[in-house]
């Protein structure tokens, strides 16, 4: 398998600008999640999807982030405007029901 | 909401020497999971080894193995034989049965181990 996907590897943005972060997870795992990892706050859960439907995004920091999974093997996390403390790795994983979480390369996002 | 605690900032070790990370966590539940990653420079998250709190045998995954002791909330991560390409920060995680409060992985602030020559 090829593990999880991401794309970009890196972005840079100037502010203002909308940011769209793209996650394959492995197949046959129906749950997928987005962290984000700073210096300042480590890594956070954002939200994460069971079966392509959001179950818990209570991590997501405002209304400026949204996340989609339109099916099983697609899901994007989009910053519109994006601001400079939004400045981190993103990071997808997926698992499937024994738990075990796989992390895809992350995207370092940086915004100007 | 439970708590992950990693003592050590940092580490280091010489080539093929032992070295143990620590790993403190905090929960009133009886069934959990527990987990350690590595993350080297390239920044790739990766599965080290997991334990099953139910299961009273410490995990082991060649090189790496795990002292679990639940009544101590403890989680250590032994390396034996260490090797340069262990060079990383390592992340200690805590998380729930699903059934319970989903998937979420709480981790810790990471150590960095650093294995020299």
């Amino acid at each position: 398998d090829a593990g999880v996907i991401q794309s970009p590897r890196h972005e840079v943005t100037e502010m203002g600008q909308e940011v769209t972060l793209r996650c394959k997870p492995i197949s046959g795992h129906d749950y997928l999640f987005w962290y984000r990892q700073t210096m300042m706050r480590g890594l956070e859960l954002l939200i994460y999807f069971n079966n392509n439907v959001p179950i818990d995004d209570s991590g997501m920091p405002e209304d400026r982030f949204s996340a989609k999974m339109p099916n099983a093997s697609f899901s994007t996390l989009k910053i519109q405007p994006s601001e400079p403390r939004d400045s981190a790795v993103y990071f997808c994983a997926s698992s499937s029901t024994d738990t075990s979480q796989y992390f895809g390369p992350g995207t370092r996002l940086t915004v100007l | 909401a439970q708590t992950v605690t990693q003592s050590q900032p940092e580490m280091s070790v010489q080539e093929a020497e032992t070295v143990t990370l620590s790993c403190t966590y905090d929960t009133s539940e009886s069934n959990y999971y527990l987990f350690w990653y590595k993350q080297p420079p390239s920044r790739q998250m990766i599965l080290v080894i997991r334990q099953e709190a139910y299961k009273q045998q410490n995990a082991t995954e060649n090189r790496f193995s795990v002292n679990f002791q639940k009544a101590a909330k403890s989680f250590s991560l032994k390396i034996s034989d260490s090797q340069l390409g262990d060079t990383a920060m390592y992340f200690c995680a805590f998380m729930s049965p699903p059934q319970t409060s989903g998937s979420r992985l709480t981790f810790g602030e990471g150590t960095q181990l650093t294995v020299n020559p």
